[in-house]
């Protein structure tokens, strides 16, 4: 069965802007985690959405937001662009939240450039 | 709150050369501990996980951890690494935050092996 699809897989932006990055998860998966990934500081989560409820939440600011759809697809939203939020973001889903099955499965994520 | 802590951050071996990175959690309660691997160009996935029982868990391609609960740790071995294992490994644990399991990354260490 098809993986884990995160659009788009590269894009640039300047400060200021926003981006929306999109997560379909496997077809059945209703779990779906977003992480932000830089050398040096490996995935720093962001947030777990499931039945389109955010169930977790890290620590990052209110300019990163993000939601999940009726058909478990997700997006997420980061607002007021700064140089420091160039990275790799994966979504990651799971059947049901992943941390009680033991296994999520990746997008090859979405690399941002900030310029 | 929990944490994850991979020492190694970049690690050289040559073929055949046996291989131990470690991961040490901080967490009060019980968890789930996994290694993750990313190779180059392909996204994150499952190595090896431990839930409960024997300690000493083995995974895909030859990999194997032994979780020893005394010392935090949930350490990756493998007996002789090939080329192919070239990589980045990530440790993850998962405890209850905001009353969800939760899972957190360590920084990643990453892996050349030497033909």
């Amino acid at each position: 069965k098809a993986g884990v699809t995160q659009t788009p897989r590269y894009l640039i932006k300047t400060r200021g802007q926003q981006v929306t990055l999109s997560c379909s998860p496997i077809s059945g998966h209703r779990s779906v985690s977003w992480y932000q990934q830089t050398p040096g500081q490996g995935l720093q989560f962001l947030f777990e959405y499931f039945s389109e409820t955010q169930r977790n939440k890290g620590n990052f600011p209110g300019r990163f937001s993000g939601r999940q759809f009726s058909n478990s697809r997700s997006e997420m939203n980061v607002s007021t662009l700064e140089l420091g939020d160039s990275a790799l973001y994966l979504c990651a889903s799971s059947l049901v939240p992943g941390a009680n099955t033991g296994e999520l499965f990746f997008g090859e994520g979405s690399r941002l450039t900030v310029l | 709150a929990q944490s994850v802590s991979q020492h190694n951050h970049h690690v050289i071996l040559s073929e055949a050369a046996s291989l131990e990175l470690g991961c040490n959690y901080s967490y009060g309660g019980t968890v789930n501990l996994f290694w993750y691997v990313q190779y180059p160009g392909q996204h994150l996935q499952l190595l090896l996980k431990y839930f409960s029982g024997d300690p000493l868990v083995k995974g895909i391609k030859g990999f194997e951890a032994e979780f020893i609960k005394s010392k935090f740790s949930f350490n990756l071995r493998k007996p002789s690494v090939q080329w192919s294992d070239t990589a980045e490994y990530f440790c993850a644990v998962t405890g209850l935050s905001g009353g969800y399991q939760k899972v957190t990354f360590g920084t990643g260490t990453k892996l050349q092996v030497i033909p």
